[in-house]
């Protein structure tokens, strides 16, 4: 099992520029989630899917889409991206949307706005 | 609104002395608690977690978190410190709706030999 993976690693865009962040496990988990990570800050919940179909905001959802394509893949999108979205970007997955559930995460995405 | 700090941005320890993460929370209703671990450029690591039960958690690594609800607090410890313990500790509590995680914004553990 590749558990979740990641897609890319690394990314530079220039303002302005768009981009799709994407993210796959292979657990069967029915919840997924977007994180960023910023020094100082821990991680934040950008965007969630509880189960495939929904998708729900996070605490820090403006500037950002998301679209759960199948109950593997969820992906984060920038339309237009900024220099305060520069940040380490983190997909997560857990076997339900109950709370008591550990979530799994990604290697990251390492995203830098100029 | 739930929340969690973690009062230090560094904790040094020396390699077997026994070291402690601090964590202390704030929700409405019965915690889920859960610390992970980051190790530099990779993806955060389940460590371990509280639900119910036995105030004292057993996890991975040899680590252990002692969940104290009178004093809201969740303190991560492990009795002797490695050198390869070396590394970033979130502190997390979990809302039942939709899983969602609220981290603390991280202590970075360094252990020297």
């Amino acid at each position: 099992n590749a558990g979740v993976t990641q897609t890319p690693k690394f990314q530079v865009l220039k303002t302005g520029q768009s981009m799709t962040l994407q993210c796959a496990q292979d657990m069967n988990h029915n919840s997924m989630y977007w994180y960023r990570q910023d020094p100082g800050m821990g991680l934040r919940l950008i965007y969630y899917s509880a189960s495939e179909g929904t998708t729900d905001k996070g605490e820090v959802p403006n500037g950002y889409n998301v679209s759960r394509l199948n109950k593997r893949e969820f992906s984060l999108r920038l339309e237009s991206a900024a220099p305060s979205q520069t940040s380490v970007y983190f997909c997560a997955s857990a076997p339900t949307p109950r709370g008591s559930y550990e979530q799994y995460f990604g290697p990251g995405t390492r995203l830098t706005v100029t | 609104a739930q929340s969690v700090a973690q009062p230090e941005d560094q904790v040094n320890v020396a390699e077997g002395n026994p070291l402690t993460v601090k964590c202390t929370y704030s929700v409405s209703g019965n915690p889920y608690l859960f610390w992970y671990v980051q190790y530099p450029n990779r993806g955060l690591q389940f460590l371990l977690k509280y639900i119910t039960g036995d105030n004292l958690v057993k996890g991975s690594y040899g680590f252990e978190a002692e969940f104290n609800k009178s004093q809201t607090s969740f303190h991560l410890k492990k009795p002797s410190a490695l050198v390869s313990d070396s590394a970033l500790y979130f502190c997390a509590v979990s809302h039942n709706q939709g899983g969602k995680l609220i981290f603390g914004q991280g202590t970075e553990l360094s252990v020297k030999p």
